[in-house]
């Protein structure tokens, strides 16, 4: 069972408008959350990170925010350019570090000149 | 660093065949993840190492799937025999502490 959800498969944004990407996910035991972003033929990158004694973690056009009573995070880019064009995967893991990250699958951004 | 280094970056093979699939992590990681893609169910961990010792193999589907890793600088990952439900890209990530650094994969179709 997916304990990382990404329920939006694709999302269409114009450019220079917010791009929100959302993530929910089930195992209260995670404390440690990235987004991961990846383009076509390559290996995903990986973006922005928050763990769980934060609500809020921000990387110039990039904020996370986490709530973690709904058990959900979102990722948001603004402005949206056309370069952030790519999958977005979730991840989530029970502690910070290297270890097994759960991931979703995936939510396709497109953002429109 | 040229990063993480997989080979090859396709594979063709025909059902029953055995499949290897090879990583070279960036040198110093001493975690080293093989994960696969699909469609339905994303990136799903298969297997992870330190410093060469498998640490959690819980995500290798089936006795069909093993992982080696011989030195710190290499790693396989050997499918036998093969079926057409293993098709999907693999990727191999390298790291020593938080978001690992993926490799560019290797996409393997089992006709």
């Amino acid at each position: 069972d997916q304990q990382v959800k990404q329920n939006s498969p694709s999302l269409s944004v114009q450019e220079g408008r917010i791009s929100i990407l959302n993530c929910d996910y089930t195992n209260s035991m995670f404390d440690y959350f990235l987004w991961y972003k990846k383009y076509p033929a390559e290996g995903p990158t990986f973006l922005i990170s928050i763990s769980s004694i934060k609500d809020k973690n921000e990387d110039g056009r990039f904020t996370v925010f986490l709530n973690k009573s709904a058990k959900h995070l979102s990722l948001h880019i603004v402005p949206s350019q056309p370069g952030d064009s790519a999958v977005y995967f979730c991840a989530a893991s029970e502690m910070d570090g290297a270890n097994n990250l759960f991931f979703g699958t995936g939510t396709r951004l497109t953002v429109i000149p | 660093d040229a990063g993480v280094i997989q080979s090859p970056r396709h594979e063709v093979t025909e059902m029953g065949q055995e499949v290897t699939l090879r990583c070279k992590p960036i040198s110093g990681h001493d975690y080293l993840f093989w994960y696969r893609q699909t469609m339905m169910r994303g990136l799903e961990l298969l297997i992870y190492f330190n410093n060469n010792v498998p640490i959690d193999d819980s995500g290798m589907p089936e006795d069909r799937f093993s992982a080696k890793m011989p030195n710190a600088s290499f790693s396989t990952l050997k499918i036998q025999p093969s079926e057409p439900r293993d098709s999907a890209v693999y990727f191999c990530a390298s790291t020593t502490y938080g978001a690992g650094i993926f490799g560019s994969g290797t996409r393997l179709t089992v006709v």
